[in-house]
């Protein structure tokens, strides 16, 4: 079975422009994280979908970070403009539902660097 | 608030060694769960083991065991005769109900500890 899948798995580009990262979690799981992970700040819970509704975004750190689900099988989290503070590994990852005992697997992560 | 302490930043031992990650986690849950992922230098997070907060039996898989205490609220993590595979951050985690609309659910991490095994 497939796991997560993201896509880019390495982005670069410059200051102000806008990024796309994707992500298609596991078939029939119902929910859906982005991740952030820094040096300095370890791992960041951006935002939570379930059933395609986001949940909770109170990690998107400004403004400029948006996230979608249109439907059960993709989501994109966008960043326009972007900064070089946005350089970091972002990870999705994806659990069969909202249970709290569930597992999330996480995808193989986009590396993005912006100069 | 929660929290999950892997006080161990980076450790390095020799191929055979054995090795134990410390997890220490703060929580007023009574019903919780833990877990530990490891993420090697290719980047991927990789699954390791799942423990709910009312299951204190200690597990092994192989060349892993975990040691799950309540009492000091630790979920510690042994490789026995490390290999060279094993060189990659381990990171704990702690499952956290957020007191949110619909009572949904995050993990916390800790910082990770970076395991080197030398051949």
């Amino acid at each position: 079975d497939a796991g997560v899948i993201q896509s880019p798995r390495h982005e670069v580009t410059e200051m102000g422009q806008e990024v796309t990262l994707r992500c298609k979690p596991i078939s029939g799981h119902n929910s859906l994280f982005w991740y952030r992970q820094t040096m300095m700040r370890g791992l960041e819970l951006l935002i939570y979908f379930n059933n395609n509704v986001p949940i909770d975004d109170s990690g998107m750190p400004e403004d400029r970070f948006s996230a979608k689900m249109p439907n059960a099988s993709f989501s994109t989290l966008k960043i326009q403009p972007s900064e070089p503070r946005d350089s970091a590994v972002y990870f999705c990852a994806s659990r069969p539902s909202r249970a709290t005992w569930e597992t999330q697997y996480f995808g193989p992560g986009t590396r993005l660097l912006v100069l | 608030a929660q929290k999950v302490t892997q006080a161990q930043t980076e450790i390095s031992v020799v191929e055979k060694e054995d090795v134990t990650l410390d997890c220490v986690y703060e929580t007023r849950d009574t019903t919780y769960y833990l877990f530990w992922y490891k993420q090697p230098p290719s980047g991927e997070l990789v699954f390791l083991i799942r423990r709910n907060s009312f299951d204190e039996q200690n597990e092994i898989s192989g060349r892993y065991s975990w040691n799950f205490q309540k009492s000091t609220s630790s979920f510690n993590f042994t490789i026995t005769a490390s290999q060279v595979v094993d060189s990659a951050v381990y990171f704990c985690a702690l499952s956290e109900v957020m007191r949110t609309q619909g009572g949904s659910e995050k993990l916390v991490f800790g910082k990770g500890t970076k395991l080197t095994v030398n051949p």
